[in-house]
């Protein structure tokens, strides 16, 4: 069964500061999506990834997928209260038409 | 463009009582998506249709549950009868593809189910 673990499950952090959370797997995955989740909406994608090694830039939020696409990162720079949510990863494989979904990394920014 | 439109936002019911989900996919979009979330199991995939057939089931839980899209702009999730375990947020997603590789999985605000 293909699993993708992310961590940290919760992170609290003060406005200014820089953060990254990871989603990893003994698996390969075709591709690699990042989702952020506000309470009470559904998820909305923010990045998809699809070579190893890749990185993609989104304003302050930086992506990276690992050389052997297995794991992915998330980084952000100087963090602000409106990224509060959850993040969420999910990975596909070539010939499985499920995403594989990560339980998440809860973000609070405090202002 | 109008979202992925999911009804009822909220719901309480008693144990055993019949419940239906429904969901409105973007239009254009041959791929929906039904999910269910908790804290314990995070995002699980119940079922998704493909042209509004059936393509997998297996994440359905048991038989209580169960999925149908009479047409193109339609589809709903139902469960009966209903357990307490089964309280949770089930979310309708739509895709112009599978949801992978590259393609996007819009979903809607969800539907939140609790069972007393």
């Amino acid at each position: 069964t293909q699993l993708l673990e992310q961590s940290p499950q919760f992170l609290s952090i003060q406005e200014g500061e820089n953060l990254t959370v990871y989603c990893n797997s003994s698996s390969v995955f075709s591709s690699l999506q990042w989702y952020r989740q506000e309470p009470g909406e559904g998820p909305v994608l923010l990045v998809t990834v699809v070579t190893g090694g890749e990185v993609k830039k989104l304003k302050r939020l930086t992506f990276q997928f690992g050389d052997a696409r297995k794991d992915s990162s998330l980084h952000i720079t100087a963090a602000q209260p409106g990224d509060t949510g959850l993040y969420l990863c999910a990975g596909g494989a070539g010939n499985n038409r499920k995403l594989i979904w990560g339980l998440g990394t809860s973000l609070a920014v405090n202002p | 463009d109008a979202g992925v439109i999911q009804s009822p936002r909220h719901e309480v019911t008693e144990m055993g009582q019949e419940v239906t989900l429904r969901c409105k996919p973007i239009s254009g979009h041959d791929y929906l998506f039904w999910y269910r979330q908790t804290m314990m199991r995070g995002l699980e995939l119940l079922i998704y249709f493909n042209n509004n057939v059936p393509i997998d089931d297996s994440g359905m839980p048991e038989d209580r549950f169960s999925a149908k899209m009479p047409n193109a702009s339609f589809s709903t999730l139902k469960i009966q009868p209903s357990e307490p375990r089964d309280s949770a947020v089930y979310f309708c997603a739509s895709s112009t593809r599978r949801g992978v590789s590259g393609n996007t999985i819009y979903f809607g605000e969800g539907s939140w189910l609790t069972v007393v």
